[in-house]
């Protein structure tokens, strides 16, 4: 079975800019969540979409915007770059699992350095 | 509230065995979670141990999970180069509703002949 993957892999940008992001989850999964990845924060959650509906939402601000298709495949925008946009963007793949677990895994990520 | 901490580092001999100390806040999280990352990579989901369980063996990954102390760690057996990585330690609050995960600074774990 197929990982999750992310497009595209590298992204440079100017400040002022947007950027749209894109996740294709496992198959069969229908959660797609967002987080950013930085050297000073760590990993943040930025938001899930279940079943084309965001569910949760961490506190970023509304620059950070997402959508998920009928397919589950999930984009993630930005708009507006800052130079603190700057970092690896993870989208992460879940289902519940037969035991009732929760698992959730994670594409290669898109590694976006705005200038 | 919700925050979860981990040492920063971790050197440790070829053959050896690796212990990942982590520690989180919030007494609901129902899963707890422990992902690798190397450079340049996402996240890969080692193992996980549900809230109720106090042990979880994988292989050469032991799990061990104080939900008193809520203190969770990592054994990893036989150490290889090839575990040298980072080590995220994530918990999964109830409050936080559905798939949010709360992750840890990370370990990074290196290892020398």
């Amino acid at each position: 079975k197929a990982g999750v993957t992310q497009t595209p892999r590298y992204l440079i940008k100017t400040r002022g800019q947007q950027v749209t992001l894109s996740c294709s989850p496992i198959s069969g999964h229908r959660s797609v969540s967002w987080y950013q990845q930085t050297p000073g924060q760590g990993l943040q959650f930025l938001f899930e979409y279940f079943s084309e509906t965001q569910r949760n939402k961490g506190n970023f601000p509304g620059r950070f915007s997402g959508r998920q298709f009928s397919n589950s495949r999930s984009e993630m925008n930005v708009s507006t770059l800052e130079l603190g946009d700057s970092a690896l963007y993870l989208c992460a793949s879940s289902n519940r699992a037969p035991s009732g677990s929760y698992e959730q895994y994670f594409g290669p990520g898109t590694r976006l350095t705005v200038t | 509230g919700e925050d979860v901490e981990q040492s920063l580092f971790l050197s440790v001999r070829e053959g050896d065995s690796s212990v990942i100390n982590c520690t989180y806040t919030d007494s609901s999280s129902t899963y707890l979670y422990w992902y690798k990352q190397e450079p340049g990579a996402g996240l890969q989901l080692l193992t996980y141990i549900f809230s109720n369980m106090d042990m979880k063996q994988d292989q050469r990954l032991t799990v061990l999970l104080n939900k008193k102390d809520k203190h969770l760690s990592l054994r990893i057996a036989d150490t290889q180069t090839g575990d040298s990585a980072i080590y995220f330690c994530a918990e999964r609050p109830l409050s936080g509703g559905y798939n949010k995960l709360i992750f840890g600074a990370g370990t990074r774990l290196a290892v020398h002949p």
